[in-house]
């Protein structure tokens, strides 16, 4: 079974710029969530998606947020990019339950210039 | 609030020998999961265990156990017969309490294993 996907890998953006990134999940996960992993704050809880609805978020400003698709398919986005945004964006699935084990992506690194 | 503290930033360990990873917990929730996730410098997290606060044996996964101490509040992470590919990032993660599924992480050890 394929695990969970990410694209791209890599990103160089700008600041002030916006930026979409993309998670396939395991087959058969319906539950996605998105960590940001900084050398400063460590990994840290975005949100959380379940059947195209947000099930649980994170405290992180507005300019991040996201979207889960009918075949369980998550984007996050991050609008109005700052420096501080450069960090390892992962992804995790989950089967449904919130107390189901998280599998995690290879990342995007995201590098706000 | 929920909080997971891993006290050792890093750690050398020779090639066969066991090492054990420390992590400790505070919850105020009965129920709760814990995990330990490897991160490569490729940076993708790999799940290794879970134990769940209810479970009366310590998990067990190959060459990974999890020492469950619920009095003490620990959970820590015995790698038997380490190998090279062992070294890593490891993060100890409890998951959150009530219905939400999200996972609260340690910073992390960084284990590095000694040929």
């Amino acid at each position: 079974k394929a695990g969970v996907t990410q694209t791209p890998r890599y990103l160089i953006k700008t600041r002030g710029q916006q930026v979409t990134l993309s998670c396939s999940p395991i087959s058969g996960h319906r539950s996605v969530s998105w960590y940001q992993q900084t050398p400063g704050q460590g990994l840290q809880f975005l949100f959380e998606y379940f059947s195209e609805t947000q099930r649980n978020k994170g405290n992180f400003p507005g300019r991040f947020s996201g979207r889960q698709f009918s075949n369980s398919r998550s984007e996050m986005n991050v609008s109005t990019l700052e420096l501080g945004d450069s960090a390892l964006y992962l992804c995790a699935s989950s089967l449904s339950q919130p107390s189901d084990t998280q599998y995690f992506g290879p990342g995007t690194r995201l590098t706000v210039l | 609030a929920q909080k997971i503290t891993q006290t050792q930033p890093g750690m050398f360990v020779q090639e066969k020998e066991a090492v054990t990873l420390d992590c400790t917990y505070d919850t105020s929730d009965p129920s709760y999961g814990l995990f330990w996730y490897k991160q490569p410098s490729s940076g993708e997290m790999i799940f290794l265990i879970y134990q769940g606060s209810y479970d009366q044996q310590n998990a067990t996964e190959g060459r990974y156990s999890l020492n469950f101490q619920k009095a003490r509040k620990s959970a820590n992470l015995v790698i038997s017969a380490s190998q090279l590919g062992d070294s890593a990032m490891y993060f100890c993660a409890m998951r959150g309490g009530g219905s939400q599924g999200n996972l609260i992480f340690g910073k992390g050890t960084k284990l590095s294993v000694k040929p």
